[in-house]
């Protein structure tokens, strides 16, 4: 079945360092969506990317979809030790295809 | 925003027994839920989708007999835990779409731990 892949699997940064995470398909996704789960906790819908380049953005967090909709980013600006956990895309169809997420570590 | 609920939120249980877990959504009506399991620093995987009033469809390699799924109403689905062993201790995750905005609410989860 499609897969999303997502990387990297692992990032630590200071508190007030940048943080991306990629999203890779091999085939062309209908839309990607984002979730954060919080250590010990449940994924919390963040956004949903439809449009081909489309760009969105929520404080300080920035969304990509790709021109050719096969990949999609997560970029954080100056993290803080509230962004901490991982961090995932996946695929809606008729279930939600997850890429194996990024966790993300913050140290102040 | 919507609320999906989900409960226990752990269970501890002897090798054998049967665990049901349940799923609600709280402030609309879903057609379809999810049941996910995550096992420790992995994704979630997709286990079940749940279909009200009919039968779930269950992922390659997820025991039918085992995971038995029962979503009898709009608004609630169960996922029963059937002579669970210790390789079913895991993290296991429901959640329901809500079909207007096609976005997934999830519930807090329930940890499950088999001795």
């Amino acid at each position: 079945g499609q897969q999303v892949m997502q990387i990297p699997q692992y990032q630590h940064v200071q508190e007030g360092e940048d943080f991306t995470t990629y999203c890779n398909s091999s085939t062309t996704l209908s839309n990607i969506q984002w979730y954060k789960q919080r250590p010990g906790g449940h994924p919390v819908f963040l956004i949903q990317l439809v449009k081909s380049g489309e760009v969105k953005k929520q404080k300080r967090l920035t969304f990509q979809f790709g021109e050719a909709k096969k990949n999609s980013s997560l970029h954080i600006t100056a993290t803080q030790t509230t962004d901490v956990g991982t961090y995932f895309c996946a695929q809606a169809g008729t279930a939600l295809i997850f890429g194996k997420g990024t966790t993300l570590s913050v140290s102040s | 925003g919507a609320v999906v609920s989900q409960h226990p939120s752990r269970v501890i249980c002897k090798s054998g027994t049967s665990v049901k877990i349940e799923c609600r959504s709280l402030d609309f009506q879903a057609t379809t839920m999810f049941w996910y399991r995550q096992f420790p620093k992995q994704s979630l995987m997709l286990m079940a989708t749940s279909n009200e009033g009919s039968k779930a469809t269950y992922e390659q390699g997820v025991e039918k007999d085992k995971f038995l799924i029962n979503h009898a109403s709009l608004t609630l689905s169960t996922l029963t835990v059937t002579s669970a062993h210790p390789e079913d201790s895991s993290f296991y995750i429901c959640s329901a779409i809500a079909v207007a905005k096609n976005i997934q609410y999830f519930g807090a989860g329930t940890r499950l731990s088999v001795l």
